[in-house]
């Protein structure tokens, strides 16, 4: 199984600021299948970035993806009041055994 | 617009069998570019992906190892949705669940169920 750190464990920054979260695979991930949610309370996950860097539908541009192998990286460019949430990893190169991150909190300072 | 509704009980007792149901709209379980799939959540396992059912041109099943001996995913296509069965619960299973929509990554969630295992 592949198990994913997530670091840190959480951020704290101000509206406008960049954000950077880390994920990090005990492995290497298969053709960087790698995936970024983000969750708010009493939300489920929303997805945000597939295959290390393509957005999915509907998400701002301010958010991108990129890494590769082992090391990954979510950036939120210009934080919004509505990006502090939870932000998760998820791999699925060794699909079907899919596994999470722990998560990072992302908190206003 | 894909939508996902759960349904089922919040509560069960110590090693019984957990049972929820995910009603699908504006798509078909039976579809042959869709995977539906249980997640779940909680506080000391975080997120964890339980197991998947879909169609190509027979059904499959693929399941967590963690779980596999005690899950069981299955469709119906008469009522378009497909259900988990987790058996001889205990309180580690005590989670939120989630059904889902995709593939690979989650496209698409229901609301989520709290489901407590307890006496």
């Amino acid at each position: 199984e592949i198990v994913l750190t997530q670091s840190p464990g959480t951020l704290s920054l101000s509206p406008g600021e960049r954000a950077t979260l880390s994920c990090r695979a005990s492995q290497s991930v298969s053709s960087n299948y790698l995936a970024w949610y983000q969750q708010k309370p009493g939300q489920a996950p929303r997805l945000l970035i597939y295959g290390a860097s393509s957005r999915a539908t509907g998400i701002p541009d301010r958010f991108s993806g990129s890494g590769s192998g082992t090391d990954f990286t979510l950036t939120i460019s210009r934080l919004e009041p509505e990006d502090f949430a939870v932000y998760y990893c998820q791999q699925y190169g060794s699909s079907p055994q899919i596994t999470f991150g722990q998560g990072t909190r992302l908190e206003i300072k | 617009q894909v939508q996902l509704q759960q349904s089922g009980p919040g509560l069960v007792k110590p090693s019984q069998t957990l049972s929820l149901t995910c009603a699908i709209s504006g798509d078909s379980v039976s579809s042959n570019s869709a995977a539906w799939n249980w997640i779940r959540q909680s506080p000391s396992r975080g997120l964890e992906w339980l197991g998947r059912t879909y169609y190509r041109s027979k059904w499959y099943n693929d399941y967590a190892i963690s779980v596999k001996s005690r899950i069981t995913i299955n469709p119906d296509t008469s009522k378009n949705q497909f259900s988990l069965q987790l058996n001889s619960v205990t309180p580690e299973d005590t989670a939120v669940y989630y059904c889902a929509r995709g593939i690979t990554v989650a496209l698409n969630w229901g609301q989520g169920t709290l489901v407590t295992v307890s006496s």
